[in-house]
């Protein structure tokens, strides 16, 4: 059982390219969400998806989007960088109990940054 | 909309003695959870302990407590015989029990424990 799992964990990207983040999740989770953590910022909430095929906006959605296709895997890709986007992106799952008793498991985290 | 705020950037103690950590926030919901998250230098989130807004009695967990006061919208957390392996990030986080899916986080608090 390997928890949350994210691909890469460091990423040196150059203004305007583009990437894909990925993101797994091997415990059956319907909730996945897509924070990033800047210094001082905390983790900002960029999208999330309460289940397969489903996403939502967070916080701060602009210049990123995300799909999942496959309920354990929720791609963030940006698709031209900017330095703006360098930060630490971390990924969680929950499982979506009602009440929302649920705790949110998190990956190891990617850390980018766009030249 | 929910706020939660950490109003101590960084914090001190000596080991083996106690330190509290802050956290208020604002709703209007009177249904909620609240949590708080460590984050030591390997950057991997670890759940430290867990509040349901419709119990009274505050939750331990081992060296870990907290103050729930929810007329105040305060939730402090409490850590006992400082151990060198506290130092670290501590988030507050909240979460509606119903309707929203989204985590909201504060901006954290950096525990250095001296030797």
């Amino acid at each position: 059982n390997a928890g949350v799992t994210q691909t890469p964990k460091f990423r040196v990207l150059k203004t305007g390219q583009s990437m894909t983040l990925l993101c797994a999740q091997d415990m059956n989770h319907e909730y996945m969400y897509w924070y990033r953590q800047d210094p001082g910022m905390g983790l900002r909430l960029i999208h999330y998806s309460v289940g397969e095929g489903t996403t939502a906006k967070g916080e701060v959605p602009d210049g990123y989007n995300v799909s999942r296709l496959k309920k354990q895997n929720f791609l963030l890709g940006l698709e031209s960088a900017a330095p703006s986007q360098t930060s630490v992106y971390f990924c969680a799952s929950t499982r979506g109990l009602a009440g929302g008793a649920d705790t949110q498991y998190f990956g190891p985290g990617t850390r980018l940054t766009v030249l | 909309a929910q706020t939660v705020t950490q109003s101590q950037p960084e914090m001190s103690v000596q080991e083996a003695e106690t330190v509290t950590l802050s956290c208020t926030y604002d709703t209007s919901e009177s249904d909620y959870y609240l949590f708080w998250y460590k984050q030591p230098p390997s950057r991997q989130m670890i759940l430290v302990i867990r509040q349901e807004a419709y119990k009274q009695q505050n939750a331990t967990e081992n060296r870990f407590s907290v103050n729930f006061q929810k007329a105040a919208k305060s939730f402090s957390l409490k850590i006992s015989d400082s151990q060198l392996g506290d130092a670290a990030m501590y988030f507050c986080a909240y979460r509606s029990a119903w309707g929203t899916y989204k985590y909201i986080f504060g901006t954290g608090t950096r525990l250095k424990v001296l030797a």
